[in-house]
């Protein structure tokens, strides 16, 4: 597609469910970040694909966070046992890989999630 | 670890006046890359200005330009001509090794008219 695609976005979910944010990348793109940002904080790492490679998911703030990306494209990142300060927007950004990083990323706009 | 540090949590400035926004980092390379992201309402992140470490000219866009001072491990944005629609957060960012984009905390900026 032309852009980075998030979806939903917007969200409200109860305690203790799960959800799945899914993120459509800019075709092409080898590398695809998930970022979190809390209210009034910056963007934190949650992780990292990169072609083939195994992922880096040393952003990943508990073992109820997971995300995958399937055929080197979509990605969906998933939430279980929500819990309230889970509440963030959700941002995925792409990009083609290698010395190409060093130009940066695109990025979607995002997905609100509320947690209640 | 790297770091980066906006330490201007909001700023205003009025309509065609000029802004500078600041940004320290904490690194330990010598070879890396800085940016400066706009997100406006609509929450999307966009790149406004790159620059690379080994290049000793500050970069400019247009309106934007750094102030690159590497020994200081400065960075800051400065913004001529402010427009109403450079009303956004903006974020300051590095980038080492082709890994992930380091963020700060963000300055909040609003033009007034």
């Amino acid at each position: 597609g032309a852009g980075v695609s998030q979806s939903p976005s917007n969200k409200v979910t109860e305690k203790g469910k799960d959800v799945e944010l899914r993120c459509d990348p800019i075709s092409g793109h080898t590398a695809l970040y998930w970022y979190r940002q809390s209210l009034g904080q910056g963007l934190e790492f949650l992780i990292y694909f990169q072609g083939n490679s195994a992922p880096d998911k040393s952003g990943l703030p508990s073992d109820r966070f997971s995300a995958e990306r399937t055929g080197g494209s979509v990605s969906t990142l998933t939430i279980q046992r929500t819990q309230q300060e889970d509440s963030a927007v959700y941002l995925c950004a792409s990009s083609l890989g290698g010395t190409a990083l060093s130009y940066g990323y695109t990025f979607g706009s995002g997905t609100r999630l509320t947690v209640v | 670890a790297q770091t980066v540090t906006q330490s201007q949590p909001e700023m205003s400035v009025q309509e065609a006046e000029t802004v500078t926004l600041s940004c320290t980092y904490d690194t330990s390379e010598s070879n890396y890359y800085l940016f400066w992201y706009k997100q406006p309402p609509s929450r999307q992140m966009i790149l406004v200005i790159r620059q690379e470490a080994y290049k000793q000219q500050n970069a400019t866009e247009n309106r934007f330009s750094v102030n690159f001072q590497k020994a200081a491990k400065s960075f800051s944005l400065k913004i001529s001509d402010s427009q109403l629609g450079d009303t956004a957060m903006y974020f300051c960012a590095f980038l080492t090794g082709f890994q992930k984009l380091v963020f700060g905390t963000g300055t909040r900026l609003l033009v007034s008219p």
